[in-house]
């Protein structure tokens, strides 16, 4: 039972345009929510999050974006970079418990 | 000087072998936790360890034994080897239990032939 999920496995952006990267979740428990890169051959490294009290984060180039009644989240890259091309990880907790929850990944390409 | 180191880092070994992956972190963390990622690409929890104490065991066979020798430390023995324990096993750490940002080693690919 996936309570985390990311429909577009995969996502191709041309360099400088925005990257828009979604997530849905099931489990109205969740109140924290986490975004992680990863790069082949590396472990997942933890991106941006946000509070359920909050509905937009924002760190630079990237912003998060939580739509609590529709249980969607996504990760918005402007510009993108042609470094920023990797997995990306959505992942949600709750309170009491520890462990994350992931999404099973978006693939984004930058195209220089 | 890296924050969550695992070993090894590729494993490939026959069917019913036992084997072992180590883990540790430097960060100072309390908590460790261990996650599989399967051919999906899908990555889920197995156990977590505060203060070397079990707090999470998700749905794993008992083949599956974490040790935590101490609080740095979170390494995972595995039994009896089957096809299906082929995955990336991923070690991460956090300060705290509930600790919202959690810090992933580099991965361990493991092949049962």
């Amino acid at each position: 039972d996936q309570q985390v999920k990311q429909n577009s496995p995969s996502l191709s952006v041309q360099e400088g345009r925005i990257s828009i990267l979604n997530c849905d979740y099931t489990n109205s428990m969740f109140d924290y929510f986490l975004w992680y890169k990863k790069y082949p051959a590396e472990g997942p490294t933890f991106l941006i999050s946000i509070s359920s009290i909050k509905d937009k984060n924002e760190d630079g180039r990237f912003t998060v974006f939580l739509n609590k009644s529709a249980k969607h989240l996504s990760l918005h890259i402007v510009p993108s970079q042609p470094g920023d091309s990797a997995v990306y990880f959505c992942a949600a907790r709750h309170t009491g418990a520890n462990n994350l929850f992931f999404g099973t990944g978006t693939r984004l390409t930058v195209i220089p | 000087d890296t924050a969550v180191s695992q070993t090894p880092k590729y494993l490939v070994t026959q069917m019913g072998n036992d084997k072992s992956i180590k883990c540790e972190q430097n960060l100072g963390h309390d908590t460790m936790y261990w996650y599989k990622q399967d051919s999906k690409k899908f990555l889920k929890i197995m156990f977590s360890y505060n203060n070397k104490e079990l707090i999470i065991n998700e749905t794993v066979p008992n083949r599956f034994s974490p040790k935590s020798p101490d609080k740095a430390h979170l390494n995972l023995h595995i039994n009896s080897l089957e096809l299906g324990d082929s995955a990336v096993y991923f070690c991460a750490s956090s300060q705290g239990v509930g600790g919202e940002t959690q810090y992933f080693g580099p991965g361990t690919r493991l092949l049962v032939l």
